[in-house]
């Protein structure tokens, strides 16, 4: 099993309807958490950090949910624009001397805006 | 700020030969990692470095090796390229040891190996 798991999709919907994304992620010792997006044959770029008390940033709102290990991400009134696979990110520590942080992602969800 | 280059952007390799990716970032990041994202499976680690002469392995690092010998730059070199290896590869930085902060991706290096 996937340490971040999200529904690849493809998610179709129409301009100005609102879709939904969600990731789950196994392990409870995670630390931060983010959304990034991807535009086709290019890098990932940062959407936005999650944070336990929801953030929100224009039309698009993250949630976490720690109790039941799962990130989401709400875009409203979603524009033409908004086509591009989204990413689940996950952070934790990792032991050893480095002690650095490990950054999981999930496999992406693709979202296709129509007019 | 160039922020993060890779080349080069395109590579075909045969079976057996070795090159390396370079990989270089101007924000005086502590933080490098090298992924490769293959259809389905997202990206995956391969390798990691917290700074300059501090190097630890991924999720995928077998095939790979890195070096860190300064702040800047951050090469992977494959050592005998398999068609398994067939992928596109992002180096990424971001500031400070742990990873609260954004990761900055480079452009990309799509490699095939026939």
């Amino acid at each position: 099993r996937k340490e971040v798991e999200q529904d690849p999709g493809p998610f179709n919907v129409p301009e100005g309807a609102t879709v939904a994304f969600n990731c789950t992620y196994s392990n409870s010792a995670s630390q931060s958490f983010f959304w990034y997006r991807q535009d086709c044959r290019k890098e990932p770029k940062l959407l936005m950090s999650v944070y336990s008390s929801g953030n929100e940033d224009g039309r698009f709102t993250a949630q976490l949910n720690r109790a039941s290990q799962y990130i989401s991400l709400l875009i409203r009134d979603s524009k033409l624009s908004d086509s591009a696979t989204y990413l689940c990110v996950v952070t934790r520590l990792v032991s050893g001397y480095s002690s650095a942080s490990k950054i999981i992602f999930g496999s992406g969800t693709r979202l296709s805006i129509r007019p | 700020n160039a922020g993060v280059t890779q080349t080069p952007k395109f590579q075909v390799l045969k079976t057996g030969q070795s090159m390396t990716l370079q990989c270089a970032q101007d924000m005086n990041h502590e933080y490098m990692s090298w992924y490769r994202q293959d259809p389905g499976m997202g990206l995956r680690l391969i390798h990691y470095s917290v700074g300059a002469g501090i190097t630890d392995q991924g999720e995928v690092p077998n095939g790979y090796n890195v070096s860190r010998s300064t702040t800047e730059d951050f090469p992977l070199r494959l050592l005998s390229a398999a068609p398994s290896q067939t992928s596109v590869y992002f180096c990424a930085s971001s500031f400070g040891t742990t990873t609260y902060n954004e990761q900055f991706f480079g452009p990309g290096t799509r490699l095939t190996v026939l």
